[in-house]
């Protein structure tokens, strides 16, 4: 079966500082990544994906995540951020075979502090 | 932009009542999926629907719970009778398929489920 882990609870940043959350997962096959955003009384959105190729994906709104596979980790960065950016962030991974459930972590409330 | 919507935003009901939760996913997609927050948990799986036919579904999802499509465009959670546990917020995801291609699911906004 498949899990996912987010170590950090709750971020509180300033705005300018560099981000990084880390996700974890465990899963026997080629997977699937994502990392979705909820902002404030918003839906999840997605921010940014990996199925294949270049492990360093680029989302939008500034985020990357590198996919490692030796690790199973799949992290969000952002050099710089806002505070917009103040949301919750799930990480999540299906299987490769497509069109498969999401297996969510448990999210990391961002805060960011003007 | 196509977006999966979601209705009623906040139902309230008393335990043991019946609910039917509605969604409409977008128009082209041919995956649907519900999925429920409790509040402070993680975003948990329900069950998964392609072809008028459920396609996984989870353990969470027992006799209590069904999905329907009843024409087109509607997609329904429904809970035959409430718990109190089934407090939470219930997502509805559609993707419009593709095996082992792109694979998103977008998200409704949800429908936060009180059950008193």
């Amino acid at each position: 079966a498949q899990s996912v882990s987010q170590h950090n609870h709750h971020v509180i940043l300033s705005e300018a500082a560099s981000l990084e959350l880390g996700c974890n997962y465990s899963y026997g096959g080629t997977v699937n990544l994502f990392w979705y955003v909820q902002y404030p009384g918003q839906h999840l959105q997605l921010l940014l994906k990996y199925f294949s190729g270049d492990p360093l994906v680029k989302g939008i709104k500034g985020f990357e995540a590198e996919f490692i596979k030796s690790k199973f980790s799949f992290n969000l960065r952002k050099p710089s951020v806002q505070w917009s950016d103040t949301a919750e962030y799930f990480c999540a991974v299906t299987s490769n075979f497509g069109n498969e459930k999401l297996t969510f972590g448990t999210g990391t409330r961002l805060t960011i502090i003007p | 932009e196509p977006e999966v919507t979601q209705t009623p935003s906040h139902q309230v009901t008393q335990m043991g009542q019946e609910v039917i939760l509605r969604c409409v996913p977008i128009s082209n997609h041919l995956y649907f999926y519900w999925y429920r927050q409790i509040l402070g948990q993680k975003v948990e799986f329900l069950v998964s629907f392609y072809n008028n036919e459920i396609s996984e579904k989870s353990e969470i999802f027992d006799d209590q719970f069904s999905v329907e499509r009843p024409d087109g465009s509607n997609f329904t959670l429904k809970i035959r009778s409430t718990k109190l546990e089934d407090s939470a917020m219930y997502f509805c995801a559609s993707d419009r398929g593709g095996r082992g291609g792109v694979n998103e699911q977008f998200f409704g906004p949800g429908t936060r489920l009180t059950v008193l």
